[in-house]
């Protein structure tokens, strides 16, 4: 079946614009989550989701990032007033956990951001 | 604080070598840990994981894993390298307790030489 789908693939802002990355997870996937990779580095989560409830934001790197899932299945992650240090690879993965289960965790390709 | 720590940056393999790519885990119980694989232009790939029972697990693409917690280390095996198996290489690990927060390395750039 479909895997993680990002859009889209490649993004340039100028510093100051508000971008708009998209998720479509697998379908039927209850957990999401986004993931923040820098130039040379390990992805570094930023925030989780079960279906449309966001229960974990504590890797936002500050109130310009803001993640929504309203109807529990595509997810968008918004940035405020773009920063060069905002340029990386955004990274959302999917899987089916529920509360107190592990599941593995898929991937998209991601989305590469470039702050000019 | 809890973390997984890839040591080598960088390894160059000739094809048909055998790799070893070393992964060492900070966690106050044994966690639930992985290895992934990135190529470029590519999303993250499951190679392996590791959740509980036998130490030896087998991956795709011949890959294996052994989990040593005498040593905190997870490290991955591959018998024969193939010019395909060139990519970046993430171990991850979470805590057993946790929802599924995955915590990186910094990841291992391997090379294949012909």
């Amino acid at each position: 079946g479909a895997g993680v789908s990002q859009s889209p693939r490649y993004k340039v802002a100028k510093r100051g614009q508000d971008v708009a990355l998209r998720c479509d997870p697998i379908s039927g996937h209850v957990s999401l989550f986004w993931y923040q990779q820098a130039l040379g580095q390990g992805p570094e989560f930023l925030t989780y989701f079960q279906n449309e409830a966001q229960l974990d934001k504590s890797g936002l790197p500050s109130d310009r990032f803001f993640a929504e899932r309203p109807e529990g299945s595509v997810s968008t992650l918004k940035i405020q007033r773009t920063q060069q240090e905002d340029s990386a690879v955004y990274l959302c993965a999917s899987s089916l956990a529920r509360t107190g289960f592990f599941e593995t965790q898929y991937f998209g390709p991601g989305t590469r951001l470039l702050v000019l | 604080a809890q973390s997984v720590t890839q040591p080598d940056i960088h390894i160059t393999v000739s094809e048909g070598a055998s790799l070893e790519l070393r992964c060492n885990y900070s966690y106050g119980a044994t966690p639930y840990l992985f290895w992934y694989v990135q190529s470029p232009g590519q999303g993250l790939q499951l190679l392996l994981k590791y959740f509980s029972g036998d130490t030896l697990v087998q991956g795709i693409k011949g890959f294996e894993a052994e989990f040593k917690r005498s040593q905190s280390s997870f490290n991955l095996r591959k018998p024969s390298v193939h010019w395909s198996d060139a990519a970046e290489y993430f171990c991850a690990g979470t805590p057993t307790d946790s929802w599924g927060k995955l915590q990186f390395g910094a990841g291992t750039q391997v090379v294949v030489t012909p």
